[in-house]
């Protein structure tokens, strides 16, 4: 069974850029997760859909960052202008219903703002 | 906010040696699940804990969730090469779906 489809692998990009990152869940899972990893930071969570909706944004750092998923197989998060201080290891999550159910990551996004 | 800490944040082994990191929440959690990620790689699910007290093993790895669930351990006895990585436990509030993870441990180890 394929895993969680993150893209790009990696991205490097001028700050003041859009950047846009991709995520397909596992199929027949309802939850999505948008998460941020820095050494300084840890890994931190941004976003999380449920059913395609969102549930809690209180993690999305500023209104640079947003994040959609328009169906059940596809979400995107945007930075919107980019910053040096983004850059960091973006994973996306899926998991099955039920609060009891692990969370499957992606392999990530390796964003670098220059 | 719920904070869930990790102590140590980095331990050095030589092989053989045990291994354990302690998970600490400032909230009271349903359940605790622990995740490993290998340098360069994502977090994976290892193992979820949800009664008081319980232990769970896994070959050489035990799990302990704290009889107020509020703390939780993971020990490696005889640590192998195969093992370095960071372990995060992520605790979950009631039913929501949204997991906290703890600060992370490193592990190295060498021959």
């Amino acid at each position: 069974d394929a895993g969680v489809i993150q893209s790009p692998r990696h991205e490097v990009t001028e700050m003041g850029q859009e950047v846009t990152l991709r995520c397909k869940p596992i199929s027949g899972h309802n939850s999505l997760f948008w998460y941020r990893q820095t050494m300084m930071r840890g890994l931190e969570l941004l976003i999380y859909f449920n059913n395609n909706v969102p549930i809690d944004d209180s993690g999305m750092p500023e209104d640079r960052f947003s994040a959609k998923m328009p169906n059940a197989s596809f979400s995107t998060l945007k930075i919107q202008p980019s910053e040096p201080r983004d850059s960091a290891v973006y994973f996306c999550a899926s998991k099955a219903v039920g609060g009891n159910q692990p969370q499957h990551f992606g392999d990530g996004t390796r964003l670098s703002i220059l | 906010g719920q904070q869930v800490m990790q102590i140590p944040q980095y331990q050095h082994v030589q092989e053989g040696e045990d291994f354990t990191t302690y998970c600490n929440s400032s909230t009271t959690l349903s359940n605790i699940q622990w995740y490993k990620q290998r340098p360069g790689g994502h977090p994976v699910f290892l193992i979820q804990l949800v009664k008081s007290g319980g232990v769970k093993k896994q070959k050489r790895l035990t799990f302990q969730f704290g009889e107020a669930k509020k703390n939780s351990s993971l020990h490696i006895t005889a640590t192998q090469t195969t093992d370095v990585g960071t372990y995060f436990c992520a605790g979950l509030r009631g039913t929501a779906s949204k997991l906290t993870f703890g600060t992370g441990t490193r592990l190295q180890v060498t021959l």
